[in-house]
């Protein structure tokens, strides 16, 4: 079946750690989008990537870094430069930018203690 | 004022009741518009495009009203399986614009 995968579900990761997130997509998509989302808030985009070897930072970039080596991986990089990492973290992709629908991985849930 | 606003709710309604939500955009010249379902702590999932003519899709009806620039979402017949936050988005050529989710939940 395809679809998006992100590992793990949940992360649990100490104050000053980087820690990297994975998104798989086999759907074949060109285009890969990062979300953070807090409660209470909507979707706000980390980074996105048009095609491999490519990418353009969203509203909140800062404190975190990405790369798109394979049209179907792209992960994400929190770095301890991110002040407030505690979030659910979404990974998305449409089969272009700009095209209409979004697919969603299921999410991580990363906790920073 | 946000690019995208929605009222978060919740919206506590009976089994059976018939609901609205709406969702103001701030730009005028956005493009195109959907209502995503998002159920508690997983990823959201594509409900239905919004179109100018209106887009039915069994219990579910999205409108959009450019005139007034906002999209609306109504329910019939609710289910209690209809409980979640439902998400408007906005596209405007090449961004996205999620709104924060408007809360349903539907009681026995």
């Amino acid at each position: 079946d395809g679809g998006i995968t992100q590992s793990p579900k949940y992360l649990f990761r100490k104050e000053g750690q980087n820690v990297t997130l994975s998104c798989e997509q086999n759907l074949n998509h060109d285009a890969m989008y990062w979300y953070r989302q807090d409660p209470g808030q909507g979707l706000r985009l980390i980074y996105y990537s048009q095609i491999v070897n490519d990418f353009q930072k969203g509203d909140i970039a800062e404190g975190y870094s990405v790369s798109r080596e394979k049209k179907e991986s792209f992960p994400l990089t929190v770095t301890s430069a991110q002040k407030n990492p505690t979030a659910f973290y979404l990974c998305a992709s449409t089969s272009d930018r700009g095209a209409d629908t979004q697919y969603f991985g299921p999410g991580t849930r990363l906790t920073v203690l | 004022r946000k690019e995208v606003e929605q009222d978060p709710g919740p919206f506590n309604v009976p089994e059976g009741a018939t609901v609205a939500f709406n969702c103001t955009y701030s730009n005028s010249a956005s493009q195109s518009f959907f209502w995503y379902r998002q159920d508690c702590r997983k990823e959201p999932k594509l409900l239905m495009s919004v179109y100018s003519s209106g887009n039915e899709d069994g219990r579910f009806t999205a409108q959009l009203n450019r005139a007034s620039q906002y999209i609306s979402l109504l329910i019939r017949d609710s289910k209690l399986s209809d409980s979640a936050t439902y998400l408007c988005v906005v596209n405007l050529y090449q961004k996205v614009t999620f709104g924060t989710g408007t809360k349903l939940q539907v009681i026995p």
